[in-house]
């Protein structure tokens, strides 16, 4: 099994809504991601999860919201949106933080946010 | 300031013929590089890598070359085939002495490969 499963695969929401994004994967990797990618941008790194502990934020905002309940799921809870949060978030996952190897890719939950 | 580049927003080849896509990177401590490749709504695909220590990686129908003086690599697909039209995102990590494995992308080239 060499999947990264993401839902929902589209997410519509108001900005004062409370959502959650959510991945999941079962390959035994230790490390994972969330990526956020604009229409026509490269992916942007968001934050790193290692062994479950949050490992990097890159300056996100706090409206954003990464939990790792454990090693194969990790979510992103989402308030307070602003419209230009709108894009596709990509959930990813290596063996681990440091070292080479291929970071495997979820197919995306695209966010729109009203 | 973006640290991997890639100048060619699009390429248009013939199915046979070779395709090679560009990357330029501005930061020295990168050590590792990937390819990957991105179907409309699906996430980025791995493709192929490259240690800083080779300066070409072959698989299959996908090559790529490291020109570490010229902070340069480049992929070559031969021959193209239409199923390999999609975006092509070149990546750097800077992963010696177990540094956070970090990729940064370039802005992605669209390949499109006509029968």
């Amino acid at each position: 099994d060499t999947e990264v499963t993401q839902t929902p695969k589209h997410l519509v929401m108001g900005m004062t809504n409370k959502k959650s994004l959510k991945c999941e994967q079962h390959m035994g990797h230790r490390a994972m991601y969330w990526y956020k990618q604009k229409a026509k941008k490269p992916p942007e790194l968001m934050f790193v999860y290692s062994y479950e502990k949050l490992s990097i934020n890159e300056s996100v905002p706090s409206r954003f919201s990464p939990e790792c309940p454990n090693s194969s799921l990790l979510n992103l809870h989402l308030h307070a949106l602003q419209p230009e949060d709108s894009a596709l978030y990509l959930c990813a996952s290596s063996q681990t933080e440091t070292g080479t190897g291929e970071l495997f890719f979820g197919e995306g939950s695209r966010l729109t946010v009203l | 300031d973006q640290q991997v580049k890639q100048n060619s927003p699009s390429l248009s080849v013939q199915e046979g013929r070779i395709s090679i896509l560009n990357c330029d990177y501005t930061n020295s401590m990168f050590d590792y590089f990937l390819w990957y490749k991105k179907y409309p709504a699906e996430g980025p695909t791995f493709l192929i890598s490259i240690s800083s220590i080779k300066d070409k990686n072959e698989d299959g129908r996908f090559t790529v070359f490291l020109n570490k003086s010229a902070k340069h690599l480049s992929l070559h697909i031969v021959p193209s085939q239409p199923g390999d039209s999609a975006v092509y995102f070149c990546a750097a990590s800077a992963v010696g002495g177990g540094s956070n494995y970090k990729l940064t992308f370039g802005k992605g080239t669209l390949l499109t490969v006509n029968p």
